[in-house]
């Protein structure tokens, strides 16, 4: 069956240490990932997304992601945190033969000054 | 002024009334959808439309129904809320076959409490 697993519920940091959020699919066509941002009362936004080419890709906000294959993953990276990104991070899948989408449960991120 | 809209944003009502949420989008795209995100689930899609003439049950479609009135709205109707569908309602778009991946832009969500 098609998954995402984010599985990581809570992650806390302070501000200026780096963050890795992990991301590991299950999915039997090749992937599209995605992983999406949602501020306090807001919407989802698009971080940043991997179709294709180069397997480290970068995004908005100074966020980098990596697909693994060989380990279905797609962890997203930034090197220093700022107390801006406290928010819910989700990663998600698909594949050019559909639009929809698998999301996993989100990551809730912390920032302590 | 943004590029999906969902009114109400939102809404407080009692088990038994009929609600509709309602979607739409300056974006050109021919397809949306409705999701709920409940706490420790993440989203879950309830139906998706590919284009007007178009409607597709998501993973939990029951207890909802959908109307695509033109190709910029796409609307969600609880017939009879009950307190589980409490929850935050997103509507989202997307483009058709752009070869780039089926990115998603989503609106700023409905908060619906059913008591």
């Amino acid at each position: 069956a098609q998954s995402v697993t984010q599985p990581d519920i809570h992650i806390t940091v302070s501000e200026g240490a780096s963050l890795e959020l992990r991301c590991n699919y299950s999915y039997g066509a090749t992937p599209y990932l995605f992983w999406y941002v949602q501020s306090p009362g807001q919407g989802l936004q698009l971080l940043l997304k991997y179709f294709s080419g180069d397997t480290l890709v970068q995004g908005i906000k100074g966020f980098e992601a990596e697909f693994k294959r060989s380990q279905s993953s797609f962890n997203l990276r930034k090197p220093s945190v700022h107390w801006s990104d406290a928010a819910e991070y989700f990663c998600a899948v698909g594949s050019y033969n559909t639009d929809k989408l698998i999301f996993g449960t989100g990551t809730r991120l912390q920032v302590f000054p | 002024d943004a590029d999906v809209t969902q009114t109400p944003r939102n809404r407080i009502t009692k088990t038994g009334k009929r609600i509709m949420l309602e979607c739409s989008q300056t974006k050109g795209h021919d397809r949306m959808y409705w999701y709920r995100q409940d706490p420790g689930l993440g989203l879950r899609l309830i139906y998706y439309s590919f284009d007007v003439k178009d409607i597709n049950k998501g993973e939990i479609s029951d207890g909802y129904s959908v109307s695509r009135q033109a190709q910029a709205k796409f609307s969600l109707s609880l017939e009879s809320a009950i307190p589980n569908q409490t929850a935050l309602y997103f509507c989202a778009t997307s483009d058709q076959g752009q070869g780039d991946g089926n990115e998603q832009f989503f609106g700023p969500g409905t908060r619906l409490t059913v008591l």
